[in-house]
């Protein structure tokens, strides 16, 4: 069964630095997305960035990157020159174009002024 | 254009009864899941439904069942309340099915809690 891992419930970071939030899943599958969703404490989920698994390019959106390694099965994200705005749960998920999606267990990024 | 609009958005219902939540998607979306969040499970995927077929269901009992009509319009109906239904539940609109190969789109959610 597919499964996707957060090692970090929480983490922080100094306003304008740079974190990486981790996430592993597992597969057996070879075509997949894999995706990161922001919650903030308004409780609307939107999407931050998503990667199809055949592209071997890590995808981009402005300030947000991710380090997509298929062999290990690592999806890490990456946030620079972080914002208060940026404090919230982030939620890694996996699905394929015919079944759930599956999120992690999360984790709280809390921003310091 | 609205976004996906989750009524109600908190709802308190006693041990034993019935309840109701409902979730309009985006126009033109056609693929409403439903999701349970909380604290301790993280989001738990509860159903999926694609014109008006239920295309997957997650590991919850018979108690959870929901619907989607022809305007794409869903309902989730949870019956013999229990204290451990307590959670978050959010629905998530999409065009295609399940919001891989599009965006899903979540709704703000409906808070119920169990007493």
């Amino acid at each position: 069964a597919q499964t996707v891992t957060q090692s970090q419930p929480e983490m922080s970071v100094q306003e304008a630095e740079t974190v990486t939030l981790s996430c592993t899943y597992d597969t057996s599958e070879s075509d997949y997305y894999l995706f990161w969703y922001k919650q903030p404490p308004s409780r609307q989920m939107i999407l931050v960035i998503r990667q199809e698994a055949y592209k071997q390019q890590n995808a981009t959106e402005n300030r947000f990157s991710v380090n997509f390694q298929k062999a290990a099965k690592s999806f890490s994200l990456k946030i620079s020159d972080s914002q208060l705005g940026d404090a919230a749960m982030y939620f890694c998920a996996y699905g394929t174009s015919y079944d759930k999606v599956i999120f992690g267990p999360g984790t709280s990024l809390s921003v310091i002024p | 254009k609205a976004g996906v609009t989750q009524t109600p958005r908190y709802l308190i219902k006693t041990r034993g009864q019935q309840v109701t939540l409902s979730c309009s998607p985006i126009s033109g979306h056609r693929s409403v899941s439903w999701y349970q969040q909380t604290p301790g499970q993280g989001l738990q995927f509860l159903f999926e439904y694609f014109s008006e077929t239920q295309r997957n269901k997650g590991n919850f009992p018979g108690r959870f069942s929901g619907r989607q009509f022809s305007n794409s319009r869903s309902e989730m109906n949870v019956s013999t309340l229990e204290l451990g239904d307590s959670a978050l539940y959010l629905c998530a609109s999409s065009l295609a099915r399940g919001g891989v190969n599009t965006e899903a789109f979540f709704g703000q959610g409906t808070r119920l809690t169990v007493v």
